[in-house]
């Protein structure tokens, strides 16, 4: 099983509609990013978290680490075309552990 | 200024061939990551270099899989006897370390799309 399940797999929303996306590990995080792919693109990083309860913000986009540090949310209001794409979540074990593990991401469609 | 940059972007090749993927990280990044992402997955984690060498390489598949950052800049990672099940997008990733007190982010490149025929 998947060490970083992200729900939903797709998502499929209405230009204008806020939608959120979720990430959830089986073990506890010591930092968790959200990052944003195109096809045949890279990944462009969105966000980082690392406290418990921590939130953070970019434009219409915010992702939130819940207090026992295994899920996070990423929640994006009045979504727009320029938001479709696949959204994935990275997540550092421990503290000097260098390499992210990631979920398998969420295909996010917005339609006009 | 520019981001990471990788070549080729696209590499078709022959089973059993030997292929070269190449690296370019931000201007002074000191740490730089090699992943494989395979179709409707994430990218999987394969090595990281902190300077020239290699602090962790537990994520190559097997011994086929080589990489290499003989300047602490450029790396190159290197495919033998190239298999269809290598097919994938070979991501690199750059960080800057400032040093062991704060995780810092990664930064990837647009991907070398590897096909085995």
């Amino acid at each position: 099983s998947q060490e970083l399940e992200q729900s939903p797999q797709s998502l499929i929303v209405q230009e204008g509609k806020n939608l959120t996306i979720n990430c959830t590990s089986s073990k506890t995080l010591y930092g968790l990013y959200w990052y944003k792919q195109k096809y045949g693109e890279g990944l462009i990083f969105l966000m980082m978290l690392q406290k418990g309860g921590e939130e953070k913000s970019h434009e219409k986009i915010t992702a939130k680490l819940d207090e026992k540090k295994q899920q996070s949310s990423l929640h994006i209001t009045a979504s727009q075309p320029s938001h479709a794409g696949i959204y994935l979540c990275g997540a550092v074990r421990y503290f000097g552990n260098e390499k992210l593990t990631f979920g398998t991401g969420t295909r996010l469609t917005i339609i006009p | 200024g520019a981001g990471v940059s990788q070549t080729p972007s696209n590499k078709v090749t022959e089973k059993g061939k030997y292929v070269e993927l190449r690296c370019d990280p931000i201007s002074g990044h000191t740490a730089l990551y090699w992943y494989r992402q395979s179709l409707g997955q994430g990218p999987e984690f394969l090595i990281y270099f902190q300077g020239t060498g290699a602090a962790d390489d537990s994520g190559l598949p097997n011994d086929r899989f080589f990489a290499v950052r003989p300047e602490g800049s450029v790396s190159t990672l290197k495919i033998q006897r190239t298999e269809r099940g290598d097919s994938a997008v070979y991501l690199c990733a750059s960080s800057f370390r400032a040093g062991r007190t704060s995780q810092d982010t990664q930064y990837f490149g647009p991907g070398t799309r590897l096909t085995v025929l």
